[in-house]
């Protein structure tokens, strides 16, 4: 069946401009992660959603960061006045159940975002 | 914390076992131990789980030792493919459910 779906796969913007990635997960999947990981590292927990429960916004970066999530189906993150550190490939993925637990994750392969 | 620690690379020849060590000393009794991997230009892959028993599955086989404060992932014949990161990561019940990711282990496998 089909994967999380991540766009674009590819993003180049200028410092200072807002830019808006995409992650579709797996249909059924109540909870979504978006990671960011930069070159040669590891990866970095940005936030979690849970169903229709708050948010874990407690990795975002900075306020510049926001991310949304309708449901258990789309989530968005958008950055705010982009800077040359951010960019990193951002991950997303989903699990059925919260992913900590008995339930694995699952990733798309990310939006290289490079900011110039 | 929801660390753990791996060594930073190792090396193994195709068509041998490889055993990849993870320390999580600091483990409660609800966490679950999970394996992942990452090829380059990919996200992360699920490859195994467990929780106290030992598991297998069609990727690979997970020991746990029986204080739970380590785990090894076996590849029990190594090929070019399996060239990749591998994390261990603690599913952390105290930690919102988010699952923290270490530096990994670099696998280089040797034709």
């Amino acid at each position: 069946g089909a994967g999380v779906s991540q766009s674009p796969s590819n993003k180049v913007t200028e410092k200072g401009k807002d830019v808006e990635l995409r992650c579709d997960p797996i249909s059924g999947h109540t909870a979504l992660y978006w990671y960011r990981q930069r070159l040669g590292q590891g990866l970095e927990f940005l936030i979690y959603f849970q169903g229709n429960s708050a948010p874990d916004k407690s990795g975002l970066p900075s306020d510049r960061f926001s991310a949304e999530r309708t449901g258990e189906s789309v989530s968005t993150l958008t950055i705010q006045r982009t800077q040359q550190e951010d960019s990193a490939v951002y991950l997303c993925a989903s699990s059925l159940a919260p992913g900590g637990r008995n339930s694995p994750l699952h990733f798309g392969n990310g939006t290289r975002l490079t900011v110039t | 914390d929801a660390k753990t620690t791996q060594p930073n690379s190792m090396e193994s020849n195709e068509e041998e076992p490889v055993h990849l060590p993870c320390n999580h000393s600091t483990i409660s009794g609800t966490d679950y131990i999970h394996w992942y991997r990452q090829l380059p230009s990919q996200g992360p892959e699920y490859v195994i789980h467990g929780l106290t028993s030992n598991v297998n599955n069609r990727m690979a086989s997970l020991a746990i030792a029986e204080d739970r404060k380590s785990s090894t992932l076996i590849l029990h014949r190594a090929t070019l493919r399996d060239a990749a990161v591998y994390y261990c990561i603690r599913g952390n019940n105290n930690a919102g459910n988010m699952l923290t990711f270490g530096g990994g282990t670099r696998l280089m496998v040797k034709p």
